[in-house]
């Protein structure tokens, strides 16, 4: 299985762009990528998922170089609200969530 | 649609009882996981069923720890015996599992505290 390493922890300001990278050297020809965000005291929900290139959905954009050996999270015009712990998944069936990057947005 | 439901919410127990906590998957889903997340640490994974089999156990952290799930629905995480250091919160998730990866739905969880 694929590991992860991505950033223990990453401060930003309200309104702004975020882009957290996650490496996957390992990754396989099937695996695809998927990101969690987990907010205090609940458990981690889904934010979106890609095999290549770029997704975007109402909540992030990801992008992911033709290597597939990273993969970017941006999370544009950031809130307050978005201060939480996200979590970079490889492969099918992951159950690997590592300790995450914890984002601390101020006003 | 009703999500993934996890019972108690809250658990305090002395050490060496027994605990059950019990966990609802999403109604079709059928792969159902327990994971365990002490404060401030990240998610660590304990068991993973597809239907009623679990494929990998590998996460289970002693023989204390034991997991079942019956009719392809309902799961029980049994600690026997608890230990100060098995106060966490434990979380269940469940996805529609087959061969493409499907996200995982994940409960509120269980916060565990052994006296």
């Amino acid at each position: 299985l694929a590991k992860t390493t991505q950033p223990i922890s990453m401060d930003s300001y309200e309104g702004q762009e975020v882009n957290i990278t996650c490496s996957h050297n390992n990754i396989a020809t099937n695996d695809y990528i998927t990101w969690y965000q987990q907010f205090p005291s609940q458990g981690p929900r889904f934010i979106i998922q890609g095999y290549k290139t770029k997704v975007t959905n109402e909540v992030a954009s990801l992008f992911i170089p033709a290597d597939r050996k990273s993969s970017t999270l941006s999370l544009p015009r950031v809130s307050l609200s978005d201060t939480a712990v996200y979590y970079c998944l490889v492969g099918a069936n992951d159950m690997r969530f590592g300790a995450g990057t914890r984002l601390t947005v101020k006003p | 649609g009703a999500g993934v439901s996890q019972s108690p919410s809250n658990k305090v127990t002395e050490k060496g009882k027994d605990v059950e906590l019990r966990c609802d998957p999403i109604s079709g889903h059928t792969a159902l996981y327990w994971y365990r997340q002490s404060l401030g640490q990240g998610l660590e994974f304990l068991i993973y069923f597809q239907g009623n089999s679990a494929p990998d156990k590998s996460g289970l952290p002693s023989d204390r720890f034991s997991a079942e799930r019956t009719g392809g629905s309902v799961s029980t995480l049994t600690i026997q015996r608890t230990q100060q250091e098995d106060s966490a919160v434990y979380l269940c998730a469940s996805s529609l599992g087959g061969d493409m990866y499907q996200p995982q739905h994940f409960g509120d969880g269980t916060r565990l505290s052994i006296l």
